[in-house]
This record gives C-alpha cells, sequence and structure tokens, in this order.
C-alpha cells in the first residue's frame, strides 16, 4: 500500500522565481496538507484541502497557493521565491475530517539561491 | 492559539536504557490530541502515538507511552528499551478536536541520539 508520495524530492531554484510541489495522498486519503520545516525548526502548517477547496490555511503570503484535484492530489506552488522559502516542504494526507491518521510524505527539499 | 514548547534541543541516551523526551502545551481550549512523530534523517514523519484529551488512562503503542499530566499541560514521551534504530528527531504536536481547525502545530523537536 502506498503511502504518501512527493515529488521532486530536491529542487534549486533562483530567488524570484515560482516553483510547483507535487503531492500524492495515500490511498483512500482524501484530505491534503502542506507544511514547511526550515532547517532546525518544527514543521509550519500552510493549508490543507479537502474537496479541492481549500479548507484551513496557516499565516503563510499569497505567494504560496495551492490547487487540489479530483483524485486528491495536489500541488503547492510558491512564487517569486525568496531566500527564506528554504525549507523541506511536507505534505501529509489523511481522511475527511479527523485530525488522526496523518500520513506524511518525505518531503521537497527546496533551496533558493 | 496552541503553543508546544520542547526544552530538550538534544538527548543521549545508552542502547537498552529508557528515555523521556519533554512536551509541554498550552490551549485554551478543552478538546484537543497530542501526538509524537519520529523524523529520522530521510525526512519523513512516523506517526508514534496520540493521546486525546478526554482520554484518562496514558496511551501506550509497544516501546512508546505518552506520560499525559493535563494539570501541568505536558505530554511526555518515554521509549522504553532504547534501540540504534531510535536516534532521530522527535517532534510533539497538537491539534484541536472539533470546529474548523485542522492543523497540527509543532514544537521544535529533539534529536535523539542512542549510544551502543
Amino acid at each position: 500500500d502506498a503511502g504518501v508520495t512527493q515529488s521532486p524530492t530536491h529542487l534549486i531554484k533562483t530567488r524570484g522565481q515560482q516553483v510547483t510541489l507535487r503531492c500524492s495522498p495515500k490511498s483512500g486519503h482524501d484530505t491534503v496538507s502542506w507544511y514547511q520545516q526550515a532547517l532546525g525548526q518544527g514543521p509550519q502548517f500552510i493549508f490543507q484541502y479537502y474537496e479541492e477547496e481549500e479548507r484551513q490555511r496557516g499565516n503563510f503570503p499569497d505567494r504560496f497557493s495551492g490547487h487540489q484535484f479530483p483524485n486528491y492530489s495536489s500541488e503547492l506552488n510558491v512564487n517569486a521565491l525568496l531566500l527564506g522559502d528554504s525549507a523541506l516542504y511536507l505534505c501529509a494526507s489523511n481522511s475527511g475530517t479527523g485530525i488522526y491518521g496523518y500520513t506524511f510524505g518525505s518531503g521537497t527539499r527546496l533551496t533558493v539561491v | 492559539a496552541q503553543k508546544i514548547t520542547q526544552t530538550q534541543p538534544g538527548m543521549f541516551v545508552q542502547e537498552k536504557e529508557a528515555v523521556t523526551l519533554d512536551c509541554t502545551y498550552d490551549t485554551s481550549d478543552q478538546s484537543y490530541g497530542l501526538f509524537w512523530y519520529k523524523q529520522p534523517s530521510s525526512g519523513e514523519m512516523i506517526f508514534l502515538i496520540y493521546q486525546g484529551s478526554y482520554d484518562e488512562q496514558n496511551a501506550t503503542e509497544g516501546r512508546y507511552s505518552l506520560n499525559f499530566q493535563k494539570a501541568r499541560k505536558s505530554a511526555n514521551l518515554v521509549i522504553s528499551a532504547s534501540q540504534l534504530g531510535d536516534s532521530a528527531m522527535y517532534f510533539c504536536a497538537m491539534s484541536l478536536v472539533g470546529g474548523s481547525n485542522y492543523k497540527l502545530t509543532f514544537g521544535k523537536g529533539t534529536l535523539l541520539t542512542v549510544n551502543p
């Protein structure tokens, strides 16, 4: 049973560029959340998608946007990249409205130079 | 707002011994859940154990147990019989139950090193 799959695993971008990260949830899961984990810190909640809508958003600027597709996979887009956007981006999936049972992917390591 | 505090940046333990990782939390809500995750160098967050705020018994999962002291707002993780493979970052997290809040709030983590 495949868990959460994220792509790419590593990415290097230049300041000002745009980036798209992708996430396929665990089979049977319909909800996807995105987290940013800076070096030496705990993950910070970016937003959550359920039924193709952004259901909750954390304290991140509008440069961070997302999308959920009918097959429940999701994309995270970041525009106008800043050096401070360098981080590990984690995707987590679960079912419906519960808080229990989150499954995390291994993340995308984004480096902005 | 919810807040998680992990005051131990790093901990060392000898193989086969027990270790306690500290976690305190802050919330004004009555209904919440507490989680512990393990993050090896591969980056994936691995779920270890969950405690609901209304659970009267401390949660246990194999070698992991959660020492839940509600009045002190603490949720310490106890790992018994440590193994070399337990070396990793450990994160305490919480989420509210019910309403329209679905996010996990994490602490800064504790790096556990198990020595042979």
